[in-house]
């Protein structure tokens, strides 16, 4: 079965400064998706950014990107210039790609971010 | 509509009664998923349904879980004889297609969730 780590329960950043958020995972499997989902206090999780595991150039939206390290199941994610706005739960979500898996995704712990003015 | 939408936002129930989520996925997405996020266990996938069809109901919590849906479109999830462990938000997700290529078809969009409460 796969799992999703995130070691980091609560993480600070000053605003305008960079944090790095850790995520690991564990697969057998070759073909994969990770994400990375927020979720502010109203609930809804909101997609960050997204990886597809036969990609070796590591993604990028804006000001969020991640580092993919394949062979250590590593999927770590930067965030530049932190705004006050990007104070929330942060999680790391795993997904199959294998064709007949129920897709569903599978979770991390969170990270919890504040943001200090 | 524009996004996936949860009814009730916040369920107060008394233990024993029944209850029952609403989740109305995206127009046009055949795959919809329901998790449940709780202090103790996280984020736990509960059910997918791909159209109308659930083929696996294994991650439901317990038989007194139960989910349908109809015409492709809402789903339901029905909580039986609600117990205080039942409280937790309930998360509803829809994507365009399950597993098939293409990661734009795979990603799955949320809901606000049904914080559900069983006093």
């Amino acid at each position: 079965a796969q799992t999703v780590t995130q070691s980091q329960p609560e993480m600070s950043v000053q605003e305008a400064e960079t944090v790095t958020l850790s995520c690991t995972y564990d697969t057998s499997e070759s073909d994969y998706y990770l994400f990375w989902y927020k979720q502010p206090p109203s609930r809804q999780m909101i997609l960050v950014i997204r990886q597809e595991a036969y990609k070796q150039q590591n993604a990028t939206e804006n000001r969020f990107s991640v580092n993919f390290q394949k062979a250590a199941k590593s999927f770590s994610l930067k965030i530049s210039d932190s705004q006050l706005g990007d104070a929330a739960m942060y999680f790391c979500a795993y997904r199959s790609a294998i064709r007949g898996s129920q897709g569903n995704l599978i979770f991390g712990k969170g990270t919890k971010l504040s943001v200090k003015p | 509509g524009a996004g996936v939408s949860q009814s009730p936002s916040n369920k107060v129930t008394e233990k024993g009664k029944d209850v029952e989520l609403r989740c109305d996925p995206i127009s046009g997405h055949t795959a919809l998923y329901w998790y449940r996020q709780s202090l103790g266990q996280g984020l736990e996938f509960l059910i997918y349904f791909q159209g109308n069809s659930a083929p696996d109901k294994s991650g439901l919590p317990s038989d007194r879980f139960s989910a349908e849906r109809t015409g492709g479109s809402v789903s339901t999830l029905t909580i039986q004889r609600t117990q205080q462990e039942d409280s937790a938000v309930y998360l509803c997700a829809s994507s365009l297609e399950p597993t098939t290529s293409g990661l734009a078809k795979n990603i799955q969009y949320f809901g606000a969730g049904t914080r559900l409460s069983v006093l």
